[in-house]
């Protein structure tokens, strides 16, 4: 069983709509990378938070630490967001990432 | 600064056969590992390091060897290639994963696309 589950795994928006992606987590996870990964392409990291809430241009990122629980949210979502969200976990002394199985979001014009 | 440089991005081999995934970074990070990234799985750690001298099994490791001589390199070896072993290969690095006063941020290479027959 992953240890970092997100929802949904697929995702459908229309030009401009606020979008959410969910990851939740097991315990011993402290903190959790979101990357970004374009069709045939590679992987960007957007964030790491281990509390609250960042912020990058659209892109808002926040943990729930108790609730074990990040968001991932696209504000005004753009064709050009279509791509694959993904979170890692990991923490504690083990230098591992445990990463979810991503989330294909795909923003029509 | 090239960041994190991967290669082959493509390569063929037949089922037996040796091979070698190379990736070098030059942030000069303490942290690198390879993940290989199959469809409908996350990406899953095969090793890491976390300086030179250093490396540990991840999640996946069998069949694959690694060695880390130098900060900037961390080659991954495939002993005997397997078909089970055809996917796509990330190499990736950090100063370091867990953070108080930076980023933690994770750079990747562009990945390497391995087929065994």
């Amino acid at each position: 069983k992953n240890e970092v589950e997100q929802s949904p795994q697929n995702l459908t928006a229309q030009e401009g709509e606020f979008i959410t992606i969910n990851c939740s987590y097991s315990v011993g996870i402290s903190a959790l990378h979101w990357l970004q990964q374009h069709p045939g392409g590679g992987i960007v990291s957007l964030f790491m938070l281990s509390s609250g809430k960042k912020k990058h241009g659209r892109l808002i990122a926040t943990i729930n630490i108790q609730e074990k629980h990040s968001s991932l949210h696209i504000t005004a979502s753009h064709p050009r967001d279509s791509a694959v969200y993904i979170c890692a976990g990991g923490g504690g002394a083990t230098n591992k990432l445990i990463f979810g199985t991503g989330t294909l979001l795909a923003v029509q014009p | 600064n090239a960041g994190v440089t991967q290669t082959p991005k493509f390569q063929v081999l037949k089922t037996g056969q040796s091979m070698t995934l190379q990736c070098a970074q030059d942030m000069n990070h303490e942290y690198m590992s390879w993940y290989r990234q199959d469809p409908g799985m996350g990406l899953r750690l095969i090793h890491y390091s976390v300086g030179a001298g250093i490396t540990d099994q991840g999640e996946v490791p069998n069949g694959y060897n690694v060695s880390r001589s130098t900060t900037e390199d961390f080659p991954l070896r495939l002993l005997s290639a397997a078909p089970s072993q055809t996917s796509v290969y990330f190499c990736a690095s950090s100063y370091s994963i867990w953070q108080g006063a930076n980023t933690g941020e994770l750079f990747f290479g562009e990945g390497s696309r391995l087929t065994v027959l």
